[in-house]
């Protein structure tokens, strides 16, 4: 699993406020990526980071925002939750085997937003 | 922007029968990758596949990349229960966007 874990693993929260996940890994890699999914469209990118305060936007960033203060770190804050944010987010991690870069998954926290 | 289209969205099957799905970029891609997610799970990485015309199995399965690099396909002979799952393709936009078809969703009766 790559050291990647998810918290909360559930929420429920309500229209309008503050949400904030977050992700942790113990194995110190650079690049670590936001993703939410839902039923047809299957994981579309949110935020990624390539490094410690270093983040880019993805292909559907509106209405989030994210942090890296620390390599093992990365926050995905819904400043003013929507019910169009209700979503299964994964968090992912890069990694390098030979020639290969695969990314890996955490867990998931399923978000509901009333 | 880039599309990574998948087809189909769902495919029922007899344990036993093959199963196929298509992945196919509107535009060139430099590897395409395939990941599997079992129910309530999350995505695992299953194989990356780089070369034009390239062919890699692991034992069941069978993925090929288009010679255009624009398709790709997982093909798995005498499906088993527990190939049960969602399989998704995904390509590289801009290196670190990811872009993932919708995936596939396989069923497989005992």
């Amino acid at each position: 699993d790559a050291g990647i874990t998810q918290s909360p693993r559930h929420k429920v929260t309500e229209t309008g406020t503050p949400v904030t996940l977050r992700c942790h890994q113990t194995e110190n890699h650079r690049y670590m990526y936001w993703y939410r999914q839902d039923p047809g469209h299957g994981l579309r990118l949110i935020h990624y980071s390539y490094g410690v305060k270093d983040t880019d936007k993805g292909e559907v960033s509106d209405g989030y925002s994210v942090s890296r203060s620390k390599t093992e770190d990365f926050l995905l804050t819904l400043e003013s939750a929507t019910s169009s944010q209700t979503s299964v987010y994964f968090c992912a991690i890069s990694a390098r085997q030979g020639p290969q870069e695969t990314q890996y998954f955490g867990p998931g926290t399923r978000l509901l937003v009333l | 922007g880039q599309q990574v289209m998948q087809i189909p969205q769902y495919q029922h099957v007899q344990e036993g029968e093959d199963f196929t799905t298509y992945c196919n970029s509107s535009t060139t891609l430099s590897n395409i990758q395939w990941y599997k997610q079992r129910p309530g799970g999350h995505p695992v990485f299953l194989i990356q596949l780089v070369k034009s015309g390239e062919v890699k199995k692991q034992k069941r399965l069978t993925f090929q990349f288009g010679e255009a690099k624009k398709n790709s396909s997982l093909h798995i002979t005498a499906t088993q229960t527990t190939d049960v799952g969602t399989y998704f393709c995904a390509g590289p936009y801009n290196n670190n966007d990811m872009r993932f078809g919708a995936g596939t969703r396989l069923t497989v009766k005992p």
